[in-house]
């Protein structure tokens, strides 16, 4: 069973970028059976997806964050990460991170970390 | 993009059948995934490939999809069902993205 942990600060300031680290267990990174993506959900409000990459470092981003976001995967540490730039305080959230079951042809989120708040404010 | 329109709200008297609607273009073509998200808690997977249940869901929870609709549906609901449920579908059709419903509340009476 994977289990996953999000790690990065807690605080970041206006027009400054936002990083997070997913580290996964239980599994490895480079499976070809995941996708790894990063959700998140702002305060009183629903699940937004950000983007999701795979272990040959393809990327798939929603195309309102396209311009802001970056995603990367490190194999060596089973580590996958995520920077958003230029933040507001729109980008307020809590920030998750899950594993995209792409076992069939339609991949859906089966482990989610237990997600972090990140608060953009100076 | 492809939206999912979920009901803000549903309320359900315990030991009744809630359920929970999400529309969508031809969303009988694709398959729905439903998720649990109960307070201060990650979403918890309660229905995959519009019916399955991952291993630990309750029989009470099952799916369909046909048509825009898909529905997740609860039989004899209880109080720990009282929860945000979300429905997400993969779009392949637009670079691979996953989209999710808004969210519906279900509020047990």
């Amino acid at each position: 069973q994977l289990q996953l942990q999000e790690s990065g600060p807690g605080l970041v300031k206006p027009s400054e970028t936002l990083s997070l680290t997913c580290t996964v267990s239980g599994g490895s990174i480079s499976s070809s059976n995941y996708y790894w993506g990063w959700i998140r959900q702002p305060p009183g409000k629903g699940l937004e997806w950000i983007g999701s990459i795979y272990y040959t470092r393809s990327t798939y981003y929603n195309p309102s964050l396209k311009s802001r976001v970056t995603m990367s995967v490190d194999t060596s540490k089973n580590q996958f990460s995520l920077k958003l730039n230029s933040v507001t305080a729109a980008d307020t959230a809590v920030y998750y991170c899950g594993s995209l079951n792409s076992s069939g042809s339609y991949p859906y989120v089966d482990y989610w970390g237990q997600g972090t708040l990140v608060t953009v404010s100076s | 993009s492809y939206i999912l329109t979920q009901p803000p709200s549903v309320s359900v008297a315990p030991g009744k059948t809630a359920r929970i609607t999400c529309g969508g273009n031809n969303i009988g073509s694709k398959s729905v995934h439903w998720y649990q998200q109960k307070p201060g808690q990650a979403p918890v997977l309660v229905i995959y490939y519009d019916s399955d249940r991952p291993s630990g869901i309750p029989e009470r929870f099952s799916g369909s999809n046909s048509g825009n609709t898909a529905t997740l549906t609860i039989s004899r609901v209880e109080a720990g069902d009282e929860a945000d449920y979300y429905c997400q579908v993969w779009d392949s059709s637009s670079d691979h993205h996953v989209v999710f419903g808004g969210g519906t509340k279900l509020t047990v009476l």
